[in-house]
């Protein structure tokens, strides 16, 4: 099984420019996020999907959109990239674990790193 | 909405110290409970999860966490710390009932031989 993978591993844009953040996962999960993560800031949550045609706003959604129309891949889309967006980007999935009222382990890709100028 | 507090930003120990890295959350409901761990260089990866049962739970590499309901927190703590812990560390949670999870701002650990 490959997990989760993120391409690309780096990308750098130009201010105004759009990309797209690819996340496949492998396991059949349910559950997919995105996260940034930015020194002294932690991860924070972007967008996130419940299941194919399902998806739902984090903590920072600005800026980005999001589209689940297969359970394998939850792209990320930049609609003008600013330079606040320069970051790290995570995709994670996750299943329940049996028993466990919800309990919601992640499995996280590589990571894509994005800087823009 | 729920938030994790890590009061620890940057913690430096020498190796064979003990550590405890401090963990609160501010939800008041039921919750389960993480510890993720990012070595230089690799994406994170699960240390070790609570979600019922024994408030002390062990984890990969010697760590072990207490879950403390009164104290609305879960500290992670190793006896020993070996200059392969080095690493940044993140509390997590998640609310019983939805997908959600939501992380800390991390704790910088550098161990030094």
């Amino acid at each position: 099984n490959a997990g989760v993978t993120q391409t690309p591993k780096f990308q750098v844009l130009k201010t105004g420019q759009s990309m797209t953040l690819q996340c496949a996962q492998d396991m059949n999960h349910e559950y997919m996020s995105w996260y940034r993560q930015d020194p002294g800031m932690g991860l924070r949550l972007i967008h996130y999907s419940v299941g194919a045609g399902i998806t739902d706003q984090g903590e920072v959604p600005n800026g980005y959109n999001v589209s689940r129309s297969t359970t394998e891949d939850f792209p990320l889309r930049l609609l003008s990239a600013a330079p606040s967006q320069t970051s790290v980007y995570f995709c994670a999935s996750s299943y329940r674990l049996q028993g466990s009222s919800g309990a919601n382990v992640l499995t996280f890709g590589a990571g894509s790193r994005l800087t823009v100028l | 909405a729920q938030s994790v507090s890590q009061h620890n930003h940057h913690v430096i120990l020498s190796e064979a110290a003990s550590l405890e890295l401090g963990c609160n959350y501010s939800y008041g409901g039921t919750v389960n409970l993480f510890w993720y761990v990012q070595y230089p260089g690799q994406h994170l990866q699960l240390l070790l999860k609570y979600f019922s049962g024994d408030p002390l739970v062990k984890g990969i590499k010697g760590f072990e966490a207490e879950f403390i309901k009164s104290k609305f927190s879960f500290n992670l703590r190793k006896p020993s710390v070996q200059w392969s812990d080095t690493a940044e560390y993140f509390c997590a949670v998640n609310e019983r009932g939805y997908q959600k999870v939501t992380f800390g701002t991390g704790t910088k650990l550098q161990v030094i031989p």
